[in-house]
């Protein structure tokens, strides 16, 4: 087992491009999240996946965010029209569903990918 | 609504020394708690966790955290600070599994 890996690690991108990130999980982890992060700050929620479904979504993501399953493994993140208040660091990670008092939410996270909208 | 609150952006302990790294969390009902530690240009790494069974928990590297409802804490702690454990920490909250919200961070320098 590989652990969760994002690509790209690094991305610069020009205001107003769409850039879209990938996450591959861990094989069989279920649950699969997505985070931003800047500088100074702790990882902000920004949505969940069960399997294919988007089961939660954060009420501070912009329109121009869209996240996709489509086959319950690997994700992506699209950004839209970027701006630069989207440049920081793009986590993933990943966690198994066990059943019962099993259930921890025990997360693996990716090494991230780092936006920098110029 | 849950949060987490971690009380000091910057610790600073001599090698050898206790750490204690503090988290605070407001929820409705007990929640399940983290510990996270993110060492430089690497991913986060979960430290420990509280589910709700046993309130004294043990994790890697020596740390460990009590969870106490009275105050609504879980503070991290390490008898024996190293060099090695100088990074950024996290203390994160979640209820159902579906939303986790992370404090701000710790960042831990450890005097040699």
């Amino acid at each position: 087992d590989t652990g969760v890996s994002q690509n790209p690690r690094h991305k610069i991108t020009k205001r107003g491009q769409n850039v879209t990130f990938r996450c591959d999980p861990i094989s069989e982890h279920n649950r699969l999240y997505w985070y931003r992060q800047t500088l100074g700050q702790g990882p902000e929620f920004l949505t969940y996946f069960q399997n294919e479904a988007q089961l939660e979504k954060s009420r501070l993501l912009s329109d121009r965010f869209s996240a996709e399953r489509p086959k319950g493994s690997f994700s992506t993140l699209e950004i839209q029209r970027t701006e630069q208040g989207d440049s920081a660091m793009y986590l993933c990670a990943s966690s198994p569903k066990l059943a019962g008092v099993l259930d921890s939410y025990e997360q693996y996270f990716g090494p991230g990918t780092r936006l920098t909208v110029t | 609504a849950q949060s987490v609150t971690q009380l000091g952006s910057h610790v600073s302990v001599s090698e050898g020394a206790l750490v204690l790294l503090r988290c605070n969390y407001s929820s409705s009902v007990p929640p399940y708690l983290f510990w996270y530690v993110q060492y430089p240009n690497q991913g986060l790494q979960l430290l420990l966790k509280y589910t709700s069974a046993a309130t004294l928990v043990k994790g890697i590297n020596g740390f460990e955290a009590e969870f106490k409802k009275s105050e609504t804490s879980f503070h991290l702690t390490k008898p024996s600070a190293h060099m090695s454990d100088a990074a950024e920490y996290f203390c994160a909250v979640s209820l159902t599994g579906n939303q986790f919200y992370f404090g701000t961070g710790t960042s831990l320098t450890v005097i040699p």
